[in-house]
């Protein structure tokens, strides 16, 4: 079975901190991506990276930054925290291209409050 | 106009009634579909998956494309109250998940 597993499931902030969230994947997946989800709005994608590294901004990573120093790890990082920051975020993997596999797949997600 | 939409439900239908969940999208270009349950304050997990048009049946869930009509469904037969969840649909254009487009979800009640 596919792991992608975040470290921390709930976590409270302070406005203006710096928060990290940590995800690893143990399937070797080249793609990693961090979403959020908000009622209403759905899973937005935030930032993806297809290699060691490499990073693509998504739809809205105004505010946050992403780091990929190893293949299984991928880190978001929420430079100064804001009360609109207040979500869950998902990470996920996917493999690049297998023959035309293509599913995401998520981990359990960290819900983030910022006060 | 969003590129996926999905009505939010909620749904609610008794134990062992069939259960209909659907999409439709405009982006002419998708060609994998997926269909993902979301459990309270889990993650989404994969569910189905579907190349180009057709059905594929899975257990008690069958997923079918029509790509003619920018359609797809998702069927639950014999529902069970665990079958509870919100459902999210997902299709992008190509492998990778770049650009995966996902619905909004149907919360999904299965009253015992």
């Amino acid at each position: 079975d596919v792991k992608v597993t975040q470290s921390s499931r709930y976590l409270v902030k302070r406005t203006g901190e710096k928060v990290f969230l940590e995800c690893v994947q143990d399937m070797d997946h080249e793609n990693m991506f961090w979403y959020r989800q908000d009622p209403g709005l759905g899973l937005r994608l935030i930032y993806f990276s297809y290699d060691v590294k490499m990073k693509e901004k998504g739809d809205i990573p105004e505010g946050y930054s992403v780091s990929r120093e190893k293949k299984e790890r991928f880190s978001l990082i929420l430079e100064s925290a804001s009360t609109n920051q207040t979500s869950m975020y998902l990470c996920a993997s996917s493999y690049s291209d297998r023959g035309g596999g293509n599913t995401i797949y998520f981990g359990e997600g960290s819900w983030l409050t910022v006060v | 106009q969003k590129e996926v939409e999905q009505d939010p439900g909620p749904l609610s239908v008794p134990e062992g009634a069939i259960v209909s969940l659907n999409c439709t999208y405009s982006n002419s270009a998708f060609q994998y579909f997926m269909w993902y349950r979301q459990y309270s304050r889990k993650g989404p997990e994969l569910l189905m998956y579907t190349y180009s048009s057709g059905n594929k049946e899975d257990g008690r869930f069958t997923a079918q494309v029509d790509k003619s009509s920018k359609y797809i469904s998702l069927f639950i037969r014999d529902s069970q109250p665990s079958d509870s969840a919100t459902y999210l649909c997902a299709m992008s254009p190509n492998t990778g998940g770049f650009k995966t487009i996902f619905g909004a979800g149907t919360r999904l009640f299965v009253k015992a």
